[in-house]
């Protein structure tokens, strides 16, 4: 999963906690982003980061907050976690730009109950 | 603002047939297109792109995928499937200016 990884890999969770899932790199690619993926929606991205500490939002950001301190780490953020939030979250990294391929890490099942 | 259509949810097709799954996309400028593979329980792997240049790309584990401009679409083909191929496909499209589109994805069973 080209140097990738994410954790956890599985997480439940209750409505209104606090969640933080963290993604690692060791390719030190330039950008990385968060995606959700849902039946019937693809994947759909969440923020993403064109460098440390510099990042945006994406499709669908809201109820979510992200971090990049170091090249290496990005992470995302649920501050009070819904059940609408529950996904699968993969994160990806890329180098160049918007022509560069993106890779994927293996994904973390988060489940809100 | 961008958006890939994958307009089969599921595609069957017998081994040693060759498969086509379709996608069509939509953006403002000039697309860069990709085509991915999820098999269950993993992240998504990447099997080729376009990014310009020859229509017909050739990608990884034999498939290959024709970009038509003027039907806006990037159907991804491979001549003989193997059931190992059995997996879900994701078409995405950026346009250099927004976010990575993605299909909703099409499920590949190929039936021994």
């Amino acid at each position: 999963d080209a140097g990738i990884t994410q954790s956890p890999r599985h997480k439940v969770t209750e409505t209104g906690t606090p969640v933080t899932l963290r993604c690692h790199q060791t390719e030190n690619h330039r950008y990385m982003y968060w995606y959700r993926q849902d039946p019937g929606h693809g994947l759909r991205l969440i923020h993403y980061s064109y460098g440390v500490k510099d990042t945006d939002k994406g499709e669908v950001s809201d109820g979510y907050s992200v971090s990049r301190s170091k090249t290496e780490d990005f992470l995302l953020t649920l501050e009070s976690a819904t059940s609408s939030q529950t996904s699968v979250y993969f994160c990806a990294i890329s180098d160049l730009g918007a022509g560069d391929t993106q890779y994927f890490g293996p994904g973390t099942r988060l489940t809100v109950l | 603002a961008q958006s890939v259509a994958q307009p089969e949810d599921q595609v069957n097709v017998a081994e040693g047939n060759p498969l086509t799954v379709k996608c069509t996309y939509s953006v403002s400028g000039n697309p860069y297109l990709f085509w991915y593979v999820q098999y269950p329980n993993r992240g998504l792997q990447f099997l080729l792109k376009y990014i310009t240049g020859d229509n017909l790309v050739k990608g990884s584990y034999g498939f290959e995928a024709e970009f038509n401009k003027s039907q806006t679409s990037f159907h991804l083909k491979k001549p003989s499937a193997l059931v190992s191929d059995s997996a879900l496909y994701f078409c995405a499209v950026r346009d250099g200016l927004g976010d990575m589109r993605f299909g909703a994805g099409t499920r590949l069973t190929v039936k021994p």
